[in-house]
């Protein structure tokens, strides 16, 4: 079974350059994250789907960074303008939930590494 | 708010001594908690889970007890390999978020 696959693997920008990132969830997976990973930091939510809707995008900031899932599968993460601070790892993740409140356990793509220069 | 400490890398290891990484989390609730294990190169992985108090988690040699008196979650190995080394993350969830802990770098020598 294929995982959360993403691309680009790594990506270098200039800053006030748009960027985007892809992720293509494991197959039948209702529930889709990105995460922002900074340099020695553990992983920090910025948005989860249910199927196409967003759930919880709270930590999105929205004046920069906008996100989409068309048809429940694939996802695109966009921020534009980037700046500097942005440079990081964007990981994306995907769960199967069946609404019962267990936890389903969230498969984690590799990762895009973003540098912004 | 949801929030995990965990120890501080980078930790360094010869073959076969044991690891332990410390972990504890402050939670309005009563999360479940996880180890996830980031590989060089590769995706995080979870390595083991425990969802209650006093609940064990174990897999490939780790061990880890849910301690809700000392809301703790130590992580250990009692005989570690270089296919070991790896960044680990304590992480806590309650309502399908994820909390992560700043991560632990571990290098195991030969």
């Amino acid at each position: 079974e294929a995982g959360v696959v993403q691309s680009p693997r790594y990506k270098i920008i200039e800053k006030k350059q748009p960027v985007a990132f892809w992720c293509n969830p494991i197959s039948g997976h209702n529930t889709l994250y990105w995460y922002l990973q900074n340099l020695g930091q553990g992983p920090e939510l910025l948005i989860r789907y249910e199927n196409e809707e967003a759930v919880d995008d709270s930590q999105l900031p929205k004046d920069r960074f906008s996100a989409e899932r068309l048809k429940g599968v694939d996802s695109t993460l966009k921020i534009q303008p980037a700046e500097l601070g942005d440079s990081a790892v964007y990981l994306c993740a995907s769960s199967l939930v069946s609404g019962t409140g267990d936890y389903n356990e969230q498969y984690f793509g590799p990762g895009t590494r973003l540098t912004v220069t | 708010g949801n929030s995990v400490t965990q120890m501080e890398g980078p930790v360094t290891l010869s073959e076969e001594a044991f690891l332990t990484i410390n972990c504890t989390y402050t939670a309005t609730g009563y999360p479940s908690l996880f180890w996830y294990v980031q590989y060089p190169g590769e995706g995080l992985q979870l390595l083991l889970k425990a969802t209650k108090a006093d609940d064990k988690g174990s897999n490939k040699g780790f061990e880890a007890t849910y301690r809700k008196e000392t809301t703790s979650f130590h992580l250990e190995k009692g005989s570690v390999q270089v296919s070991d080394s790896a960044v680990y993350f304590c992480a806590l969830t309650l309502d399908y978020k994820l909390s992560f802990g700043a991560g632990t770098t571990v290098t195991v020598r030969a």
